[in-house]
C-alpha cells in the first residue's frame, strides 16, 4: 500500500505557542489530503479537506484561523496549530487519498501527539 | 438512526480463532468499503477495499459485502496476538468526499 508520513510524531509545546505538523505522501501524489483529529478510544474526527493549491474546507466547529492548513504540493500539507492551549492536546492524523482504477483509495500517517502544558 | 453501525466490542478470542466483525449501513449511496486496523496510538492502516458485493481475499483477511442488506463483514483466519488492535469500518460514495466510519471494535487476541 501506499505510505504517508507525519513529523514530527509526538510534541510538547507551552501555552500560547504555535506547532506545525507536516505530512508527506512518500509514493504517490494525493489528490486530496484530510486532517483528521483523535480523542482516546474515541473513532476519528475530520478537522478539514485540501486539495493542492486550493482553500481548505473546514468541518463545522473547527476553527479556520486556529488550525491553519496548507496544501503546498500533491505530496506535501503542514497542519499549524496556533497559539495552543491545553484543549488542543490530542492525537492528529493526516491522511491522503489517491485514485485508482476501482475507484479512490484513502491511506493514513502515523499520527502526531500534541500535547501542550 | 446512525448512517454506521459497529459494535466496538471489546472482542476477546483465543489464538488461532477466526474473529468476526461486522458493521451496518443505512446509505444507499455508497459506493466503496474499507476496513482499516489501527493499533494504539498509530494512524489507522488501510486493510481491505472493495467497491462490489460479494466477497474478497487477502492472505487471512476475507472482507464481505452484500449491498441488498447494507452489511459488510471482515473475517480475520488463524488469528494471532499482533491482530490485536482496533477495526474500522469506513464507506465513501454518495458524492460526498468524506469517509464515514464505524466506531470500530476492539480486538483481542489471547496468546
Amino acid at each position: 500500500g501506499a505510505v504517508v508520513s507525519q513529523h514530527p510524531s509526538r510534541v510538547i509545546c507551552k501555552s500560547g505557542t504555535s506547532v506545525k505538523i507536516e505530512c508527506r505522501s512518500l509514493d504517490f501524489q494525493a489528490t486530496t489530503m484530510f486532517w483528521y483529529r483523535q480523542f482516546p478510544k474515541q473513532s476519528l474526527m475530520l478537522m478539514a479537506t485540501s486539495n493542492e493549491g486550493s482553500k481548505a474546507t473546514y468541518e463545522q466547529g473547527v476553527e479556520k484561523d486556529k488550525f491553519l492548513i496548507n496544501h503546498a504540493s500533491l505530496t506535501l500539507s503542514t497542519l499549524t496549530v496556533t497559539s495552543a492551549h491545553p484543549e488542543d492536546s490530542s492525537f492528529y492524523i493526516c491522511s491522503a487519498r489517491v485514485g485508482t482504477s476501482g475507484g479512490y483509495e484513502q491511506y493514513f500517517g502515523p499520527g502526531t501527539r500534541l500535547t501542550v502544558t | 438512526q446512525k448512517e454506521v453501525e459497529q459494535d466496538p466490542g471489546p472482542l476477546s478470542v483465543p489464538e488461532g480463532a477466526i474473529v468476526s466483525l461486522n458493521c451496518t449501513y443505512s446509505n444507499s449511496a455508497f459506493q466503496y468499503f474499507m476496513w482499516y486496523r489501527q493499533y494504539s496510538r498509530k494512524g489507522p492502516e488501510l486493510l481491505m477495499y472493495t467497491y462490489s458485493s460479494g466477497n474478497k481475499e487477502d492472505g487471512r483477511f476475507t472482507a464481505q459485502v452484500d449491498k441488498s442488506s447494507k452489511y459488510i463483514s471482515l473475517f480475520i483466519r488463524d488469528s494471532q496476538p499482533s491482530d490485536s488492535a482496533t477495526y474500522l469500518c469506513a464507506f465513501l460514495g454518495g458524492g460526498d468526499y468524506k469517509l464515514s466510519f464505524g466506531a470500530g471494535t476492539t480486538v483481542t487476541v489471547r496468546a
